[in-house]
């Protein structure tokens, strides 16, 4: 049972470039989020999805974009990655809303220079 | 706007002691409360999540409560271990668009010296 994976775990990338992290989970779940980690933030959400092809955006969603053509996968893309997306980002999973648990990736660590 | 502090950031305790980490949320209106841990360089773990209605929550060495009206939240974890040191986090759901969202609190660095 591999769960909620993410890949790569880690990338350094320079400012300007495009840059893809990847998200599967293997328990169709309908709703898939992305949070960025902050020393000093905290978790901040970037984007939710409630489903397949249904996407929203959260606290801090902009320079990122997302997409959810199937239930397991949900990759978040920097168009034109900027020194400020340097962080560690996280994916999590939740089977419903309301009170249903969230449950996280490993998290993919990100360095933008 | 809802925030969610986590008081103290650190905390260094000898192992078999017992000790509560707080969390205190600006907004009442929470649909649930969620504690998780977090160890270096690793995901996060949910522990408890403590729904709106209840008041606590247990599991093992570890009882989360909740207090919606004065905005606070609890865990106290019982017989402290050095495996417990980690850093925990806590968030509220709230209401917004499609879904419940959580807001994470800062978290409470643990250490449990052996």
């Amino acid at each position: 049972d591999a769960g909620i994976t993410q890949s790569p775990r880690y990338k350094i990338t320079e400012t300007g470039r495009q840059v893809t992290l990847m998200c599967h989970q293997t328990w169709s779940h309908s709703y898939m989020f992305w949070y960025r980690q902050d020393l000093g933030h905290g978790l901040r959400l970037i984007y939710y999805s409630a489903a397949a092809d249904i996407t929203d955006k959260g606290e801090v969603p902009d320079g990122y974009v997302v997409s959810r053509s199937k239930t397991e996968n949900f990759p978040l893309t920097l168009e034109s990655a900027t020194r400020s997306q340097t962080s560690v980002y996280f994916c999590a999973s939740s089977a419903r809303t309301g009170d249903y648990e969230q449950y996280f990736g490993p998290g993919t660590r990100l360095t933008v220079t | 706007k809802q925030e969610v502090t986590q008081i103290p950031a650190a905390l260094s305790v000898p192992e078999g002691e017992n000790l509560v980490l707080n969390c205190s949320f600006t907004d009442s209106a929470i649909y649930n409360l969620q504690w998780f841990r977090q160890d270096p360089g690793k995901g996060l773990t949910s522990l408890l999540l403590i729904q709106s209605s209840q008041r606590e929550q247990t599991s093992g060495r570890l009882n989360a409560s909740l207090d919606k009206s004065s905005g606070r939240s609890t865990l106290y974890i019982a017989a402290s271990q050095p495996g417990d040191s980690a850093t925990y986090l806590c968030a509220v759901a709230i209401v917004g668009g499609a879904t419940n969202k959580l807001i994470f609190g800062t978290g409470t660095l643990l250490a449990v010296q052996p």
